[in-house]
């Protein structure tokens, strides 16, 4: 069974920084890899695709890696702001017993501090 | 992108009762699923919502406790049956195009 892990559980940073937020899984066989925000209580948000043959793919300030061999993907963040304060959630498509199934990292919290 | 409508948005429940979440996406997806999200936690894939035939439900998860129907494409709903506090989650649906996922913006069940 696909296992997928985030690292940090937890980030702050002031505003203007960079960063970098991690995600792992265990089985490289996957359709493809997505990153979404989550807000307190709400929904998600999509921020990047990368599909199983890319190695990565850029939304404004948002880059997303995908090293599918090593089981790996960033999601890096430039110029942070008091609005990028959510929670950011590593989801991996993948096979399973039941067919496909996106399989989702616990999150990292990032807080921007002003 | 899919734009998936999910309502209620929240509800307070007494315990016993049952709640049923409706999802409407606006355009035809190959697949819809829904998730729990409990306090502090990750998602997890309660089932499936299969069209016309029933859902695939995952481990841990049953029919009678989260009766789902999907009569058409773009549309379905989830019942939390006999609910009791352990059931106080953010409930999600989700629909795939391709090979992206979309995401309602989620029912925050409260039992009481």
């Amino acid at each position: 069974k696909q296992e997928v892990t985030q690292i940090p559980a937890a980030l702050s940073v002031p505003e203007g920084e960079n960063l970098v937020l991690n995600c792992s899984f265990t089985d490289s066989a996957i359709y493809n890899l997505q990153w979404f925000r989550q807000d307190p209580g709400k929904g998600l948000t999509s921020l990047l695709l990368i599909q199983s043959s890319q190695r990565e793919q850029t939304s404004g300030r948002l880059n997303a890696s995908l090293d599918k061999s090593s089981g790996r993907s960033t999601l890096y963040i430039a110029a942070s702001q008091p609005g990028d304060s959510a929670t950011y959630l590593c989801a991996v498509h993948s096979f399973s017993n039941t067919g496909n199934q996106f399989y989702f990292g616990t999150g990292t919290s990032l807080t921007v501090i002003p | 992108s899919a734009v998936i409508s999910q309502k209620p948005s929240r509800d307070i429940c007494q315990r016993g009762t049952s709640l049923t979440i409706q999802c409407q996406v606006d355009s035809q997806v190959t697949m819809m699923f829904w998730y729990r999200q409990q306090p502090g936690q990750s998602l997890t894939l309660i089932a499936t919502a299969n069209q016309g035939s029933e859902a695939t439900y995952e481990s841990g998860f049953v029919i009678d406790k989260f009766p789902i129907s999907r009569p058409n494409l773009t549309f379905s709903t989830l019942t939390v049956s006999n609910m009791s506090p352990e059931d106080s989650s953010i409930y999600l649906c989700s629909a795939t195009r391709g090979a992206e996922a979309f995401f309602g913006q989620g029912t925050r069940l409260t039992v009481v």
